[in-house]
């Protein structure tokens, strides 16, 4: 079964760093794109970027590019989402997801939820 | 990229049958079969219902369905039950390689 498990809640002040996981198993890690979504207190969902854990291709949304880093560490089968200067405006849940099917993301994570206020 | 357009809310009455349209442009939804559609139940974890226009993972209802014309993706549900309601986004590839979501539609049943 294909389970992704994300790192717990998070507060921080303006200003901080971050880095949150994501956990995969129960797949072939290495050959399954995975991809970062954020939600916003009371909003949609905003795709913000994708990477290979092959060979750590990645493509970032325009929204987010330069703003966050997407990495993977495939050893342990984990994806990182991190931001170097937090805001206010980071405050939302952050997912995970797996795209197994074509384009699509079959598997979610719990999602991580980030509260950033001063 | 802007997002999809989704109408806000869309309703039904148990049994019913109701259709959510998720429309973009020839450089997403119309230049690919690869729209998905998601649904969320509050604090929860969006669920893949729908891939590639019209793919049901397996699992998924057959009382759902997709379809595409043009620029605009519909997720159709037949029979509504109440476990359905919930909130619905569609997503799609684009042409820069990215993805792009919908705005969302709230379903109450």
């Amino acid at each position: 079964e294909v389970q992704l498990v994300q790192s717990g809640a998070e507060v921080k002040k303006p200003g901080e760093s971050l880095k949150i996981s994501c956990k995969g198993s129960g797949y072939k890690f290495s050959s399954f794109w995975i991809g970062w979504v954020r939600q916003m207190p009371g909003k949609g969902l905003e795709w913000m970027g994708i990477i290979s854990p092959g060979d750590s291709d990645t493509t970032y949304s325009p929204s987010f590019q330069g703003q966050v880093t997407i990495s993977v560490e495939k050893s342990i089968t984990t994806a990182y989402l991190e931001w170097s200067t937090l805001k206010a405006s980071d405050t939302a849940i952050y997912y995970c997801a797996v795209q197994v099917t074509a384009y699509a993301f079959d598997s979610w994570g719990q999602g991580t939820l980030v509260t950033v206020s001063s | 990229q802007s997002a999809l357009t989704q109408p806000a809310s869309v309703s039904g009455s148990p049994g019913q049958s109701i259709t959510i349209s998720c429309t973009g442009t020839s450089s997403d939804v119309g230049g690919y079969n690869y729209v998905s559609w998601y649904q969320q139940h509050p604090g929860k974890a969006p669920k893949l219902m729908i891939h590639g226009v019209s793919n049901r993972p397996s699992g998924v209802s057959t009382r759902f369905s997709g379809s595409k014309s043009g620029n605009t993706a519909s997720l159709s549900i037949s029979g509504l039950q109440a476990e359905d309601e919930a909130d619905y986004y569609c997503s799609s590839y684009t042409s820069t390689s990215t993805r792009v979501f919908g705005g969302g539609t709230r379903l109450t049943v």
